[in-house]
């Protein structure tokens, strides 16, 4: 139980084209969902939080008009990349928090993205 | 932006011995930690996790040790094996802000056969 699937695991897009991110909880409800960016050898670095419904809370120095994140359903949200530039190109992972619960956060396997 | 933990070492160890892994905290306030395992190009892996009334937890293999008068956080593993070469994370929940997760700077561990 608790799996959370991101699609797709990697990208290559061209420098200026838009890419969008889903992160599903594949067998639970996931109220809150947490969007982190990790560039290698570096640790997670928390870019939003999504909140079914409602619009997600950036963090500090995180362009919200750049990174659009929706959370629509309690099992699905993405995260979309608009006018992606090179050092766009990161690892992007999502976690997923059951409904109901306030502690641990379930991780998807990642989406390398790649902007040339 | 945020960080829990202030380095990002690497640490060897030989099969079979045991592994500790540190991590120093800077939220006083944090209720709940968690320790992760990042394999290459995965996402992280829960491994245990620690309330902050407690100042030990144990699982398979694995023990998690408490210090709040200092803020520091441990990961003990037993009798590692290869298989746990990867980077592990620690992560504070600060409860104050909605419940994230802020995650340490990571420690890499490699095992040699």
């Amino acid at each position: 139980g608790a799996v959370v699937s991101q699609h797709p695991s990697w990208v290559i897009c061209k420098s200026g084209t838009s890419v969008k991110i889903e992160c599903r909880s594949l067998d639970f409800q996931a109220t809150t969902m947490f969007w982190y960016r990790q560039f290698p050898k570096q640790s997670l670095m928390l870019m939003a939080t999504s909140n079914e419904g409602s619009k997600a809370t950036y963090e500090q120095g995180v362009e919200k008009d750049k990174f659009l994140i929706n959370h629509a359903s309690l099992t699905l949200s993405t995260l979309t990349v608009t006018s992606a530039h090179p050092e766009d190109s990161s690892f992007y992972i999502c976690s997923a928090r059951m409904a109901g619960r306030n502690t641990e956060a379930f991780f998807g396997q990642g989406t390398r993205l790649t902007v040339v | 932006g945020e960080s829990v933990g202030l380095h990002l070492p690497t640490l060897s160890v030989q099969e079979g011995d045991n592994s500790i892994i540190n991590c120093a905290y800077s939220n006083s306030a944090s209720d709940y930690f968690i320790w992760y395992k990042q394999e290459s190009g995965k996402g992280p892996q829960f491994i245990i996790d620690i309330r902050s009334n407690m100042d030990k937890r144990q699982g398979q293999r694995v023990t998690v040790l408490l210090n709040k008068t200092v803020k520091h956080l441990s990961l003990q593993i037993a009798a590692t094996q290869p298989g746990d070469s990867a980077v592990y994370f620690c992560a504070e929940k600060f409860m104050e802000y909605g419940n994230k997760l802020v995650f340490g700077a990571g420690t890499i561990l490699r095992v040699k056969s």
